[in-house]
């Protein structure tokens, strides 16, 4: 088991381009989610999937565009990123375990744009 | 909706000195509670989990929190810090069995002095 993967895991991005950060989990989980991490901040939510086919926006939705591509898949997009885009991002993954929905993060992508 | 807070953004201890980590919430329903960390430039570890089977609660790496709701805390603690503990904590809550995306405070950074 793999668990939760990223890629890349740096990518430096001038203003205005657009790229795809990649996520997969390989543990048979319905909800994968999307945060952001900034210094003084914490985890953020970006988007969310409960499922395969749907996604919900979280409390940071703008500027970001996720496609639920599978249940193994889930990718974020930024169309046309922006200096306040830079930050670590983090993929997770839950299942039910113990009584409670446990979450399971990648390693992270750590985005730059200048 | 709910919320965390941790107190202290930083805290520092000696090397054998009680860790204590501070965690307050706010839920309109039973909260799961959760307490991640994370070592520098890796992803998030689940430390230990509140799902109301029991009010104090044993992690990994001799770990504990207390649920009070009486005080809305779930602090996090640890009778003798070691050197591997110096990390960031991110204290976290959740609803309806946890199938709920997180909300995460904004980390305590735990540094601890030889």
């Amino acid at each position: 088991n793999a668990g939760v993967t990223q890629t890349p895991k740096f990518q430096v991005l001038k203003t205005g381009q657009s790229m795809t950060l990649q996520c997969a989990q390989d543990m048979n989980h319905n909800s994968m989610y999307w945060y952001r991490q900034d210094p003084g901040m914490g985890l953020r939510l970006i988007y969310y999937s409960a499922s395969e086919g749907t996604t919900d926006k979280g409390e940071v939705p703008n500027g970001y565009n996720v496609s639920r591509l599978n249940k193994r898949e889930f990718s974020l997009r930024l169309e046309s990123a922006a200096p306040s885009q830079t930050s670590v991002y983090f993929c997770a993954s839950s299942e039910f375990r113990g009584g409670v929905y446990e979450q399971y993060f990648g390693p992270g992508t750590r985005l730059t744009v200048t | 909706a709910q919320s965390v807070t941790q107190l202290g953004s930083h805290v520092s201890v000696s090397e054998g000195a009680l860790v204590l980590l501070r965690c307050n919430y706010s839920s309109s329903v039973p909260p799961y509670l959760f307490w991640y960390v994370q070592y520098p430039n890796q992803g998030l570890q689940l430390l230990l989990k509140y799902t109301s089977a029991a009010t104090l609660v044993k992690g990994i790496n001799g770990f504990e929190a207390e649920f009070k709701k009486s005080e809305t805390s779930f602090h996090l603690t640890k009778p003798s810090a070691h050197m591997s503990d110096a990390a960031e904590y991110f204290c976290a809550v959740s609803v309806n069995s946890g199938n709920t995306p997180l909300v995460f405070g904004k980390g305590t950074r735990l540094s601890v002095i030889a």
